[in-house]
């Protein structure tokens, strides 16, 4: 049962454009949502995250967009840079499960020049 | 100075052998976890543990067993090691119910030949 899905599991773009990333969820009991970038043959780093009571959060080049009512949120990256060729995994937690977080499939962001 | 170090970072191993990967933090977390990333690429909770106290055990055979000494340190041990084993494992820590402080390791690629 994948709660949290990733249905693109590769995403090519040219440097300086915008880079979308989606993530849909079944579970309406989160109430977290976060975005994690992998490198190869790194761990996954923490991106941005967003609570459930907000519907944006923006950090520099990266927003998060969050649409309780259709339970998809999505990453936008803008402008797009090279470093940012990655696996982006989207992951959710819900109140009260001691910090479990549950996490997609990842999407491969390939940043071209 | 790394934050969550995993080793060995690559483990090849005979099925049936015993097996085990350490993890140590340094960053005073109070929680840490053991994920696994299959060949579909999904990384799904195993285990985790707050002040040495098992929290999260997810549906996972019963040769695995994690290994608490101390805070600071969550080890794997896998009994009689099977060919499915074959995954790419991150131990990650945080401080508890803190969804930013989630810190992985950078994995340790088992194969079980």
């Amino acid at each position: 049962d994948q709660q949290v899905k990733q249905n693109s599991p590769s995403l090519s773009v040219q440097e300086g454009r915008i880079s979308i990333l989606n993530c849909d969820y079944t579970n309406s009991m989160f109430d977290y949502f976060l975005w994690y970038k992998k490198y190869p043959a790194e761990g996954p780093t923490f991106l941005i995250s967003i609570s459930s009571i907000k519907d944006k959060n923006e950090d520099g080049r990266f927003t998060v967009f969050l649409n309780k009512s259709a339970k998809h949120l999505s990453l936008h990256i803008v402008p797009s840079q090279p470093g940012d060729s990655a696996v982006y995994f989207c992951a959710a937690s819900k109140a009260g499960t001691a910090s479990k977080l549950t996490f997609g499939t990842g999407t491969r962001l390939q940043v071209t020049l | 100075d790394t934050a969550v170090s995993q080793t060995p970072k690559y483990l090849v191993t005979q099925m049936g052998n015993d097996k085990s990967i350490k993890c140590e933090q340094n960053l005073g977390h109070d929680t840490m976890y053991w994920y696994k990333q299959d060949s579909k690429k999904f990384l799904k909770i195993m285990f985790s543990y707050n002040n040495k106290e098992l929290i999260i055990n997810e549906t996972v055979p019963n040769r695995f067993s994690p290994k608490s000494p101390d805070k600071a340190h969550l080890n794997l041990h896998i009994n009689s090691l099977e060919l499915g084993d074959s995954a790419v494992y991150f131990c990650a820590s945080s401080q508890w119910n803190d969804n930013y402080g989630y810190t992985f390791g950078s994995g340790t690629r088992l194969t079980v030949v």
